[in-house]
């Protein structure tokens, strides 16, 4: 059973503060990893995706995976009030097609 | 930048009446997908099409459910008796090599 799991929040950062948002996942094997920021009422809008251990690093984001534990956690740096949307983990498993998202993490950013 | 759009962005209708929702990909992607979100829910996969059939498909795309790409532009979702509980925003993907673009969505009222 493929399950991607994700704290719903809501989490509140002041604005500058580093939010931390993370994702944990079932069944081990070759997975893709993929964050999504989806604002209320919009479609899920694709931030970065990871691959292969460690950090991937674009602008303020960091993506960091880590197969051994089965987590992929997502950093934003200098957080702005527009960051404030819910953030979407998905995992696509080399066996199929699908993306399995989880239930997303509601973040507000706080001026 | 291309982008995949939807249309209608909203659509009402009648329980048991059959209902059609249009997607254009982008263009020189080749696998497309549907989704559907539950209002405050997880954002769940359908179906995945390439090289013109399904490739791929959930437990949710049942027999009411089939999908068409008509012309070189279109790919089409036709949900044959509505249900109440179709009532969702259908999120329409495109997928060249990586990760999948997502459309505005359409906002399907089941009356």
């Amino acid at each position: 059973q493929k399950e991607v799991e994700q704290n719903s929040g809501p989490l509140s950062v002041p604005e500058g503060a580093i939010a931390s948002l993370n994702c944990t996942y079932s069944d081990r094997g070759s997975q893709s990893f993929f964050w999504y920021r989806q604002y209320s009422g919009k479609s899920p809008e694709l931030i970065m995706s990871i691959y292969s251990n460690g950090d991937k690093e674009d602008g303020r984001f960091t993506a960091q995976l880590n197969k051994a534990s089965q987590y992929v956690s997502l950093l934003i740096r200098d957080s702005q009030p527009s960051d404030s949307a819910t953030y979407l983990c998905a995992v696509k498993w080399d066996t199929g097609n699908q993306f399995y998202f989880g239930t997303g993490t509601s973040l507000t950013v706080i001026p | 930048e291309p982008e995949v759009t939807q249309t209608p962005s909203h659509q009402v209708t009648q329980m048991g009446q059959e209902v059609i929702l249009r997607c254009v990909p982008i263009s020189n992607h080749l696998y497309f997908y549907w989704y559907r979100q539950i209002l405050g829910q997880k954002v769940e996969f359908l179906v995945s099409f390439y090289n013109n059939e399904i490739s791929e498909k959930s437990e949710i795309f049942d027999d009411q459910f089939s999908v068409e790409r008509p012309d070189g532009s279109n790919f089409t979702l036709k949900i044959r008796s509505t249900k109440l509980e179709d009532s969702a925003m259908y999120f329409c993907a495109s997928r060249g090599q990586g990760a999948r673009f997502f459309g505005p969505g359409t906002r399907l009222t089941v009356l």
